[in-house]
Parts: structure tokens; sequence; C-alpha cells
């Protein structure tokens, strides 16, 4: 069946560095791709999506480009702040229209 | 609008107790969701309505557990009785169609003691 995988954590990174999250997608139709937040007890907010391949995504400095021949839909923001620690979570909308699949979530940390 | 609510946002309940956790979706969503999240098992779908209809619920963990949603604009989520491996962060979300973004609510925080 569908399903997302996205990258273990947590990860830990300086402000400023690059960031990546790697999320890698198994879908039998045409699946629209998500990236979701969640800040520290708070729930999932859309960061930003994608519906069709090669579409891209973005939003707060955040780009996601989904690749049908890597099956992938790659986090990456150039500079990330302390503020953007969170749990990201990759999410799949399958393209028949039944069912809606979530990752495992990434723990991000950026510290000073 | 007011996005997805959920009420109690903190619950504390003894094991065997009945807990209620309510969800009022966002005006216009015909989709609802409700999810458990823990350290150890991740973000869980538990069931999803459609037009008020439960169409999945394979995610229910037992009989322990029930949903409603008796209009559009109400759900709840009901354990009975309740466990201490019940403690979770509960959600609820909605969307206009059930393969379009989800909105989702604060979070109801169960402990059960």
């Amino acid at each position: 069946g569908d399903s997302v995988t996205q990258m273990e954590g947590p990860v830990t990174l300086s402000e400023e560095a690059f960031l990546t999250i790697n999320c890698t997608y198994t879908a039998t139709g045409y699946p629209s791709l998500f990236w979701y937040v969640q800040y520290p007890g708070e729930g999932l907010q859309l960061l930003l999506k994608a519906t069709k391949a090669d579409d891209k995504g973005s939003n707060k400095g955040f780009e996601a480009t989904y690749r049908k021949e890597t099956t992938s839909f790659h986090l990456e923001k150039g500079s990330v702040q302390v503020s953007d620690s969170a749990v990201y979570f990759c999410a799949l909308s399958d393209g028949a229209g039944n069912q809606f699949y979530f990752g495992t979530g990434t723990s991000l940390t950026v510290i000073p | 609008d007011a996005g997805v609510i959920q009420s109690p946002r903190h619950e504390v309940t003894e094991m065997g107790q009945e807990v209620t956790l309510r969800c009022k979706p966002i005006s216009g969503h015909n989709s609802l969701f409700w999810y458990r999240q823990t350290m150890m098992r991740g973000l869980e779908l538990l069931i999803y309505f459609n037009n008020n209809v439960p169409i999945d619920d394979s995610g229910m963990p037992e009989d322990r557990f029930s949903a409603k949603m008796p209009n559009a604009s109400f759900s709840t989520l009901k354990i009975q009785p309740s466990e201490p491996r019940d403690s979770a962060v509960y959600f609820c979300a909605s969307s206009f169609y059930k393969n379009n973004e989800q909105f989702f609510g604060p979070g109801t925080r169960l402990t059960v003691l």
C-alpha cells in the first residue's frame, strides 16, 4: 500500500546551517505531498505542499520539490533559525482520495 | 474562522473512568480525523469520518474506544473505561475533502493515573 518514509531524527543544527530532511514515498497513483510542522505543545500545521510531479512547494524559507523519478519530497532550508526547532512530518494523500499517510516525524533542534 | 476547536485541552483522570474528548471542525469541512500521538508510537490515525459517516475505524485500538459525529460541527471520542496506557495527546483534524490538506486542532493531553 501507499506509505511515507522519512529520515530518523533527532537532528541538531547550529543557527544558519543548511537543513535537509529526507522523505520518500510509495504510491500506486498520483499522490499529493505535504510537509507539516509541529511546534512544542501545539498541533500540526501545514508548512507546504505539492500536488503534481516537479511542483515545488515553499513557505517561510522552506522548500520541497516533488520528484516522481526518485519518489522523493525532501525538505530544505538554506539557513535555519532557533525558531525552526520543531518536529517535521512528511505526508501523502493518495491519488484515489482514499487515504492520508503521515511519516514518523523528524525532530529538529537549532542551537544558537 | 477559529480553526479546529478541541476540548478539554488537558484531562487528568483515574483508571476506570470514562473520558470524552470533543472536537468542532472548521465550518464547511466534510472530513474529520481523530489521531493519537505518543512518544512510543508517534502519530496514529484512529478513525475518520466523511460527511458525518465513519469510513475507517481500523486504527481504534480496542472496543473501549468509540467515536461519534452526530452532525457536521461536532464529534466526540470516548474511552470507557480508561487505562494508563491511553495517556497521550489526542488530535482532531478536519479537511474539505479526505485527501486535501488537514487542519489540526491544538490537541487534548490526556493523563490516566
